[in-house]
This record gives structure tokens, sequence and C-alpha cells, in this order.
């Protein structure tokens, strides 16, 4: 079965901080993997997503995430936090089962980012 | 705007009634999943559908839950005599059927609060 697990539910950093927000995955399968980022009262928007072109993979608003299948890790970092970036984050493994076209999405538990003044 | 749409955005019943929740998808897009979003939790697989054919189902999905995507276009998700357990936020997703990774667009989500 596949699974993601966030390894971190609330992160704190100040605003011009680094970000690091941690995602490691199982998968029996090549994996399809996503982050995508949930503000309050709005719909989850894709950040970015991991095709198997590239192990280093950038998103919008300066956001990056490195796969490492040896570490079975899909981390998202952002060199600079900015005051919109508090919300809710979202690692995501696309259900991407030899001969099965469902490409369900399993979720982890989300990880709350607050930026500091 | 082309995005994915939900109606109603907040619905409150109370315990035992009906509720009918709609989504349109993307119009194009040929694929359409619905996910229940609990307080604290990431979001949680319900069905799919590739046009409009209901092709699986959660184990969440109880007999209470039904789900339609009669024309290939717009989805309802019906819950018949609720429970409070059923209190969530319902998201729908659609993508495209194409080749390479298939990303899901969501919509806002439907609200409900079962009193």
């Amino acid at each position: 079965a596949q699974s993601v697990t966030q390894l971190d539910s609330h992160v704190s950093v100040s605003e011009g901080t680094p970000v690091l927000l941690r995602c490691n995955y199982s998968s029996s399968y090549s994996p399809s993997l996503f982050w995508y980022v949930q503000h309050p009262n709005k719909g989850l928007q894709l950040l970015l997503k991991y095709t198997s072109a590239a192990t280093l993979v950038k998103g919008i608003n300066g956001f990056e995430a490195e796969f490492k299948k040896s570490e079975t890790s899909f981390h998202l970092t952002k060199p600079s936090a900015h005051m919109s970036d508090a919300a809710e984050y979202f690692c995501v493994v696309s259900d991407a089962r030899r001969n099965s076209g469902t490409y369900k999405y399993i979720f982890g538990t989300g990880t709350r980012l607050k930026v500091l003044a | 705007d082309t995005g994915v749409s939900q109606n109603p955005r907040h619905k409150i019943t109370k315990r035992g009634q009906n509720v009918t929740f709609r989504c349109d998808p993307i119009s194009e897009h040929n694929r359409l999943y619905w996910y229940r979003q609990t307080l604290g939790q990431g979001p949680e697989f319900l069905t799919y559908f590739q046009n409009e054919a209901q092709l699986e189902k959660s184990r969440l999905l109880s007999d209470r839950f039904s789900a339609e995507r009669p024309k290939g276009s717009f989805s309802t998700l019906e819950i018949q005599r609720t429970e409070q357990g059923d209190s969530a936020m319902y998201l729908c997703a659609s993508s495209l059927r194409a080749t390479g990774v298939y990303e899901q667009y969501f919509g806002p989500g439907t609200r409900l609060t079962v009193t």
C-alpha cells in the first residue's frame, strides 16, 4: 500500500528564514508525488509535482522539493519565508498501481506553517 | 473562472436529513474525484468517476452515500439520513486523462455541519 508521512504537524519560522517541511513516502511502485497548499477558506492549490524526469522539482512561489529514493523522502523547501506562506501544506502520493487507472490521491496529515514577523 | 466549482459552499442540516452537493469540474476533464476532509486531517478519497462511470468507491462510502455523474460532466454527492459524524469538508477534484502525471485540480469544497 502507498502512504505518506508528514513528520511535523506544525512548523514555525521567522519571515525571511528558510522553510523545510518534511515528507516520507512508502510505495511499491515508482511514485508520483505532489505538494499542495491550503489557505484558510480556499481550495487546495498545487505547488509542485514529481514526474520522475528530475529529482529536484521547482514549483510556484519559490518552493522546491527534492525526490530522494534512497531515503524515500520528498521534502519541501523555500529559501526565504514570506508572511503569505502561512498555510496548511499537504504531501500527496498518487495511487498509480499497475493496471489501475484511478490515480487517486493519498494525503499526508498536513503541516501547518506559521510565519512570524 | 474556469476552475472546479462546488455548491453549496456551506450546508447546515439536522441529523437525519438528506443533503446533496454538486461539483462542476473543469470542462474538458474526464476524471472526477470526491474526497472528505475532517478537522486536522488530510483529505481522504471517497469515490472516482471516469466520464460517467463510477469506477472506484472507498470503504468510507457507506450505503448512505451515493454519487452520480450522469452525463460525464457535473457530479452530485448525496448523503441520506445524515449523522453527526458526516460533518466534514467535502472536496471535489478533476483531472484530464493524458500521458504523464495526472495532477488533480480541487474545488473550494462544501463544508457540511450536522447538528
